[in-house]
């Protein structure tokens, strides 16, 4: 099975700051990533998918790319409603998976 | 609007049973593969099973298998989970989660609200 490991579990930032966040597949995937940002109490939001192609809808300073094995989620300018936690998940290889999680937290 | 709207859910005893519906609508379920997804509280996002827009090909994480039973009625617009044998690992909040149109390789672009499902004595 395909581990998803992101990094970090969370962070701490305030408004305005980049935001980066690391999604490590165990083995190879391809580009068959995706990102969801989830709010609390509410289900997932699709964010981005294919490693880099952003949603419709989904605001532009929300960028995805890869580098082999290692995937990164890239918040260009933080914003308030941008506090949730966000998870990477792998469609390539059953069993699909989902990384742990990053919660970004106000600073 | 797209939408997935998901029933259900409730308090069972470990060992019991319980079905999950997951109605759609504002588009073709026939042309769709479908997923549940579950989040334990407090916990992150796993796929629990999918299936194939036909219903053909049905896929669960090895947790589930041999317990949990994800089936279709596109005449119905509706997606299933038959949840036997249930455990307290089980507990969590179930999504419903549109896949691709007419392949697997796609993430989820559409979620339901969730369902609650707690297994408790």
């Amino acid at each position: 099975a395909i581990q998803l490991t992101q990094s970090p579990s969370s962070l701490s930032a305030s408004v305005g700051d980049r935001v980066t966040i690391t999604c490590r597949a165990s083995q190879g995937i391809t580009t068959a990533l995706a990102w969801y940002q989830q709010k609390a109490g509410k289900a997932p939001n699709l964010l981005i998918y294919d490693a880099s192609t952003l949603q419709s809808g989904v605001p532009s300073r929300f960028s995805g790319t890869d580098s082999g094995a290692d995937f990164t989620l890239t918040i260009s300018s933080l914003q308030p409603e941008d506090f949730a936690t966000y998870y990477c998940q792998q469609f390539h290889n059953y069993p699909l998976s989902f990384g742990g999680g990053t919660k970004v937290e106000i600073k | 609007e797209v939408q997935v709207v998901e029933s259900g859910g409730g308090l069972v005893q470990p060992g019991g049973s319980l079905r999950l519906s997951c109605a759609a609508s504002g588009f073709p379920l026939s042309g769709y593969w479908m997923s549940w997804v579950r989040q334990a509280p407090g916990k992150g996002l796993e796929w629990v099973a999918n299936i194939k827009e036909d219903g053909s090909e049905k896929y669960y994480v090895d947790s589930v298998k041999g317990r949990f039973t994800v089936s279709r009625d596109n005449t119905k617009n509706s997606l299933f989970l038959q949840m036997n044998n249930l455990r307290a690992e089980d507990t969590a909040m179930y999504y419903c989660a549109r896949g691709g149109l007419y392949t697997s390789a796609w993430p989820f672009d559409s979620w339901g609200q969730g369902t609650l499902v707690t297994v408790s004595s």
